[in-house]
């Protein structure tokens, strides 16, 4: 299976609240998580990645949670502001040289209320 | 910084007019990738292409087709636009799949 499930379609959470938006995957192959954001207007950008050797791992606000053995893994966003309100995509790779495969999530849309 | 570029921010066209998006991007990257975006469907794969005049069909090629020239360059051709492709298009460009860097996107509107 190829598929990347991503929830919730959409989430509101007031200013210094934490968000988590959860991803699910079904192939073990997959060697190589990341999430990208999205701003209005822009194209999505890569923000925080994580291989599946490690369970969590944090870059400022930004930590992803990772559990290998449920196939899942979810963002969650510290001291939300209302600058981090955007869509975010998660994904998962397979690296294989030349033939690296990435499956994106749907999306969540993200409003943080001031 | 990676540049990616796209030719235009905004496009109106008719129904079977033949629609040119082009991308281009600065870093030397071998892959070049086409998205479509829309609500509740997030990105849609449509073409990629690992090489010069190399093309490999997506998820939803249909009604599409590429052209890749030169190595900074990938374009993406409606021969016929339809009020379904009405969509945001993205370009996105990288050397390794997984770390994708994509250009502002093209919102094209088909009447």
């Amino acid at each position: 299976q190829q598929q990347v499930k991503q929830s919730p379609q959409s989430l509101i959470v007031q200013k210094g609240g934490i968000p988590i938006i959860n991803c699910a995957y079904e192939n073990t192959a997959f060697d190589y998580f990341p999430w990208y954001q999205q701003f209005p207007g822009k194209g999505p950008a890569l923000l925080i990645a994580i291989r599946p050797d490690v369970s969590e791992k944090k870059e400022g606000r930004f930590t992803i949670s990772f559990n290998k053995s449920a196939k899942q893994f979810s963002l969650h966003i510290m001291d939300s502001q209302p600058g981090d309100s955007a869509t975010y995509f998660c994904a998962a790779a397979l690296i294989m040289n030349r033939d690296d495969k990435i499956i994106f999530g749907k999306g969540t849309r993200l409003h943080i209320l001031p | 910084d990676v540049k990616v570029t796209q030719s235009s921010r905004y496009l109106v066209k008719r129904t079977g007019e033949k629609v040119f998006l082009e991308c281009v991007q600065d870093m030397d990257h071998e892959n070049m990738f086409w998205y479509r975006q829309d609500p509740g469907l997030g990105l849609r794969l449509i073409y990629f292409s690992y090489d010069v005049k190399m093309k490999e069909k997506g998820d939803i090629p249909e009604g599409y087709s590429v052209s890749r020239e030169k190595k900074e360059r990938f374009s993406l051709i409606l021969e016929s636009a339809s009020t379904n492709q009405t969509s945001m298009y993205l370009c996105a460009s990288t050397d390794r799949t997984y770390e994708q860097y994509f250009g502002p996107g093209t919102r094209l509107t088909v009447t």
